[in-house]
């Protein structure tokens, strides 16, 4: 199985504050993979698939990068509906997994 | 917009199945992957499986041989059997759709809470 390892696991910041989660994976794994926002009691969305693609509809000031084992989401300006809980998630191979989760609080 | 709803039994016995329904409304069943996903209290998502609207399967081996995914395309349904449960089992499972050649989910239903007791 791919093994995805988020950090931090957890962070406290500012509204206004660019917020970078970094999630590298046990294998290459190309451009597969998926972020997503999770806040309590509500189903995940979808931020960002193939890396760094934007899902339609979510704010440009979320953004992807990397490739390979090494991968970014970029929150470039947070805003206090940002406050959650961030997964990552890889496409390349059976196990679908997921990271351990990456919870942004406010400071 | 599509929606996703999960439904069945908040409570399972130890050793009995858990048995989930998920209800798709605002698009059609056909030309997707259909997942179930869980979450244990405090730790993170596990995908269980997906089902395509062929009918075909995939399942995470850790759970292959208790777990199933059936689908109903005339009730834009699809559902999920976990047999021999135990307190492992616990956790928020959510159904969500899942786009074809890239595997990421882009709908998700609220989860619904299965406790084994």
């Amino acid at each position: 199985d791919i093994q995805l390892t988020q950090s931090p696991s957890f962070l406290s910041a500012s509204v206004g504050d660019r917020v970078t989660i970094t999630c590298r994976a046990s294998h290459h794994i190309g451009i597969s993979l998926a972020w997503y926002q999770q806040k309590p009691g509500k189903a995940p969305k979808l931020l960002i698939y193939t890396a760094s693609t934007l899902q339609t509809g979510v704010p440009s000031r979320f953004s992807g990068s990397g490739s390979g084992t090494e991968f970014t989401l970029t929150i470039s300006s947070l805003q206090p509906e940002d406050f959650a809980t961030y997964n990552c998630q890889q496409l390349n191979s059976y196990p679908l997994t997921f990271g351990g989760g990456t919870k942004v609080e406010i400071k | 917009q599509v929606q996703l709803q999960e439904s069945g039994p908040g409570l399972v016995k130890p050793s009995e199945t858990l048995s989930l329904t998920c209800t798709v409304s605002g698009g059609s069943i056909s030309s997707y992957y259909w997942s179930w996903i869980r979450q244990p209290p405090g730790k993170g998502l596990e995908w269980l499986g997906y089902i395509y609207y062929t009918g075909s399967t995939t399942y995470n081996p850790s759970l292959q041989s208790r777990v199933s995914i059936s689908l109903s395309s005339s009730k834009n349904q699809f559902s999920l059997k976990l047999t021999s449960v135990t307190a492992a089992d616990t956790a928020l499972y959510y159904c969500a759709r899942t786009v074809s050649g890239f595997y990421y989910f882009d709908y998700w239903g609220q989860g619904t809470l299965a406790t084994v007791s």
